[in-house]
């Protein structure tokens, strides 16, 4: 049982937009702006595509969105394209005892 | 370029001990916060331990006492030791440059099987 909340999965056609929830408590989410989302394709390491709920680092292309309300944060991927399939997962700080929490991840299916 | 090299995963049994090691390049170990995160065989994400610049460490619950996280500044390598292991710590350990509580730089991973 993860500590975060992701529907397992989301598809989309290319170039169409999909949002992946991430839904925590007041604890996590809700409490701290440090909320990150990473993409894994199979076999590879995940990569970091959002930090601190909607900062994207250097080469992520801004197809690639974060925001937050409350305890849900989410992820948009606009203008599908097939290299976008992978699964997502989402983190969030959670305090000095659990540090970092993850959601169980969202396959992202390109159709 | 940040590059993060993990090795010394293996098959190992129950109760036994494992050394995993992080060999970094481009950047300054002991100057950063690194993590270990690992990942049960088709399963999500779960942080393990971090050690701040520091040097302060901090861990799961689930590896508290057991997992050991330590760095070795002259190598510019992180170490995790890991001892009484268990079969739910079965997984590939990805290490990762840690930096606004989010992981930049991943490795490319390790995978530990504890079985007998």
């Amino acid at each position: 049982q993860s500590a975060l909340t992701q529907p397992p999965s989301a598809s989309g056609s290319p170039g169409q937009s999909v949002t992946i929830s991430c839904t925590g408590t007041s604890s996590d989410v809700g409490g701290y702006n440090y909320v990150s989302w990473y993409q894994q394709h199979p076999g590879r390491a995940p990569k970091l595509m959002i930090y601190e709920v909607s900062k994207r680092p250097s080469g992520v292309p801004d197809r690639f969105s974060g925001s937050k309300s409350g305890n849900t944060a989410s992820l948009t991927v606009s203008g599908l394209q097939a290299e976008d399939e992978a699964d997502y997962y989402c983190s969030s700080y959670a305090g000095s005892n659990r540090y970092v929490v993850f959601g169980g991840g969202t396959k992202l299916t390109v159709l | 370029e940040v590059q993060l090299v993990e090795s010394g995963g293996g098959l190992v049994q129950p109760g036994g001990s494992l050394r995993l090691s992080c060999a970094a390049s481009g950047f300054i170990v002991s100057s950063n916060y690194m993590s270990w995160v690992r990942q049960a065989p088709g399963k999500g994400l779960e942080w393990v331990s971090v050690i701040y610049s520091g040097g302060s460490t901090y861990y799961a619950d689930s590896v508290k006492g057991r997992f050991t996280i330590s760095r070795d500044n002259s190598k510019n390598t992180l170490y995790l030791q890991m001892n009484s292991l268990r079969a739910e710590d079965t997984a590939v350990y990805y290490c990762a440059r840690t930096w606004e509580l989010s992981f930049h730089y991943w490795g490319q991973g390790t995978l530990v099987t504890v079985s007998s």
